[in-house]
């Protein structure tokens, strides 16, 4: 069974404050991984596909780095704002799926 | 571009009855199209996946005459939860893919939470 966790599980921070959560997944037979930030009552919006270990991708505020042979992918968000609280969901994708993990749900506090 | 929409968002229903959830891709065509369910606490657990014009593929463990899947279009893809009992209640929410890029970026729609009472 394929397993892809993330971690904290949730996450408060105060405005400004600039934080990072990870994501581990399986090493092998890997395609690519996936961030995706959720926002209540919205749809996923896709942030990175990443697909190449060593990779580093941004976007404004946001970036995130991968590690294939460890399986791990970290997502930073610098400088915390209000607009940033949603939960954040990584995926891996083998074989054509996407396998999600429980998400890490950020709250930012003015 | 890539938006998909779900209706409806939120469905609340007696049990015994089936509902019929709506998947469009808005500005894309989507040669496949992804169901997933997501229980409390739990991540999005994939139950099957259409392909325009053919049969649905499903999960281990996901009834294929419980959860009906029909991908009539390129635009369009329905799911159907016949005889809906109260343990079928959860969020349903669907994604679309245009064509297999190799990395399966998907767009997601918003989602729909089924009550059956």
């Amino acid at each position: 069974i394929l397993n892809v966790e993330q971690s904290p599980q949730s996450l408060h921070v105060q405005e400004g404050d600039s934080t990072n959560f990870t994501c581990s997944f399986p090493s092998s037979n890997f395609y690519a991984l996936h961030w995706y930030r959720w926002e209540t009552a919205k749809s996923p919006e896709a942030l990175f596909v990443m697909t190449l270990n060593g990779d580093e991708k941004k976007k404004g505020r946001i970036s995130a780095t991968l590690n294939t042979k460890e399986g791990y992918s970290y997502l930073y968000i610098k400088g915390s704002q209000p607009e940033d609280s949603a939960t954040y969901l990584c995926a891996f994708s083998n074989t054509g799926k996407l396998i999600f993990g429980q998400g890490t749900t950020l709250q930012v506090k003015p | 571009g890539a938006v998909v929409s779900q209706h409806p968002s939120r469905v609340i229903c007696k049990s015994g009855t089936s509902v019929k959830i709506e998947c469009r891709s808005l500005d894309f065509q989507a040669t496949t199209m992804f169901w997933y369910r997501q229980f409390p606490k739990q991540s999005l657990m994939l139950m099957a996946t259409s392909n325009e014009g053919s049969k649905a593929t499903y999960e281990q463990g996901v009834e294929k005459d419980k959860f009906l899947i029909n991908h009539a279009s390129l635009t369009l893809s329905t799911l159907t939860v016949t005889s809906a009992h109260p343990e079928d209640s959860s969020f349903y929410i669907c994604s679309a893919q245009q064509t297999w890029t190799g990395t399966n970026e998907q767009f997601f729609g918003p989602g729909t939470r089924l009550t059956v009472l």
